[in-house]
């Protein structure tokens, strides 16, 4: 079975902090994937990998960096935490789909982030 | 929107019954995922249903796709308490994967 370990599954941290969100896959997965989770608004991608050192920007990138320089390892790095980035950070992964292309192979998600900026 | 609607937005059962999930959408896709979330935890991947088959079956799940309708269901057979949880549908539009609000499944033992 595919394992996807975070780190923390909470974490208090006070505004203006950089916090790192650590992800780690043990199944050779190509990418890799975080996502923040709120009510009403549902799941969010953030930012995706699809190799080594590679990253893209998902649908709500701004106060976020992330860093790949280990296939297994992602990590989500707030620069300076805010209070509207009070959420679930959710980190997924997922084989290399034929064409390279995203989203034809399921998500194996870790158990979450659940992290509070005060 | 580009979001999967699902229907009901919550659901509650006896243990022993059968639960059945929908999920509506109006563009087209590639495939179509379901997803299970126990409280507090990640997305656990049940079925993935690709744009050109009809139904699918792992264990008590059977998942169906109507690209007609572009509407899919999730039926959960002899339900179990462990089952209560919250089941996400997500569509595979190109190039993105876009997540549901969720049902919410209880099931009273």
């Amino acid at each position: 079975d595919v394992k996807v370990t975070q780190s923390s599954r909470y974490l208090v941290k006070r505004t203006g902090e950089k916090v790192f969100l650590e992800c780690v896959q043990d199944m050779d997965h190509e990418n890799m994937f975080w996502y923040r989770q709120d009510p009403g608004l549902g799941l969010r991608l953030i930012y995706f990998s699809y190799d080594v050192k590679m990253k893209e920007k998902g649908d709500i990138p701004e106060g976020y960096s992330v860093s790949r320089e280990k296939k297994e390892r992602f990590s989500l790095i707030l620069e300076s935490a805010s209070t509207n980035q009070t959420s679930m950070y959710l980190c997924a992964s997922s084989l290399v789909d034929f064409g390279r292309s995203l989203f034809n192979s399921p998500l194996h998600f870790g158990n979450g982030t659940r992290l509070t900026v005060t | 929107s580009q979001q999967g609607e699902e229907d009901p937005q919550a659901l509650s059962i006896q243990e022993g019954e059968n639960a059945t999930m929908n999920c509506s959408y109006k563009t087209s896709i590639n495939n179509l995922q379901w997803y299970r979330q126990n409280s507090g935890r990640g997305l656990v991947h049940l079925i993935l249903i690709r744009s050109n088959e009809r139904e699918k079956h792992s264990g008590r799940l059977r998942v169906t796709l109507d690209t007609s309708k572009k509407s899919s269901s999730l039926l959960i057979t002899a339900s179990r308490a462990a089952d209560t949880a919250s089941y996400f549908c997500a569509l595979r539009i190109t190039g993105k994967l876009i997540f549901g609000q969720g049902t919410t499944l209880q099931v009273k033992p």
